[in-house]
């Protein structure tokens, strides 16, 4: 399969404790996305990367998140000290930048639960 | 700031029938619009897409129209069949290509109910 994925497909943690994501782009895509999906809502904007450079980080990632993505390819989310409103989906996506905006394909998303 | 607002939440329709749904957006940088189709426990895909130099464009039985006067933009489906049945983001690029501001923000979806 040579499109975006993530790892772990689901994942519970009790409050308080650290969790990470992560997500491997499409190959030949250099920009990489972040983004927060709660039930009944659309996605939400985190972050994003262009190659290893994170070039916008949403007021809503708190300084309990932090996101890398060190050699330009895949990427990881950390959350510190998880809290109940962690709990969402996660949705990493990735794109080829030419300049203009290109179609972002969207991985299966990482499923947290904070109890 | 920043918003994009989507309507109807829910949309109940007969197969063969046509829905639409309907966005606006509140950048005027805005460039970029796509639609996303996303099935339950499913990842969000990409259905159809258009850029502000366009005012519409089809792609078989969807459709997307854009009016940037008044930044709206709606996707139509005709000939509607029981597998379109999903929740249906719109989205809107933030920042224009020519800043080093840019991320899409997503309408908050419209479930599609297409019964048989």
């Amino acid at each position: 399969d040579t499109g975006v994925s993530q790892d772990p497909r689901h994942k519970i943690t009790k409050r308080g404790q650290n969790v990470t994501f992560r997500c491997d782009p499409i190959s030949e895509h250099n920009r990489l996305y972040w983004y927060r999906q709660t039930l009944g809502q659309g996605p939400e904007f985190l972050t994003y990367f262009q190659n290893e450079a994170q070039l916008e980080k949403s007021r809503l990632l708190s300084d309990r998140f932090s996101a890398e993505r060190p050699k330009g390819s895949f990427s990881t989310l950390e959350i510190q000290r998880t809290e109940q409103g962690d709990s969402a989906m996660y949705l990493c996506a990735s794109s080829f930048w030419t300049g203009v905006y290109n179609e972002q394909f969207f991985g299966p998303g990482t499923r947290l639960t904070v109890l | 700031g920043e918003n994009v607002e989507q309507h109807p939440s829910t949309l109940s329709v007969q197969e063969g029938d046509s829905a639409v749904i309907k966005c606006t957006y509140s950048d005027s940088a805005s460039n970029y619009f796509p639609w996303y189709k996303q099935e339950l426990g499913k990842r969000p895909q990409l259905i159809i897409d258009i850029r502000s130099n366009v005012g519409e464009k089809k792609d078989q039985r969807i459709a997307v129209t854009l009016n940037k006067t008044a930044k709206h933009f709606s996707l139509h489906i005709t000939e509607t069949q029981p597998e379109d049945s999903a929740v249906y983001f719109c989205a809107a690029s933030i920042g224009g290509d020519n800043t080093g501001f840019q991320k899409l923000v997503f309408g908050t979806g419209t479930r599609l109910l297409v019964s048989p």
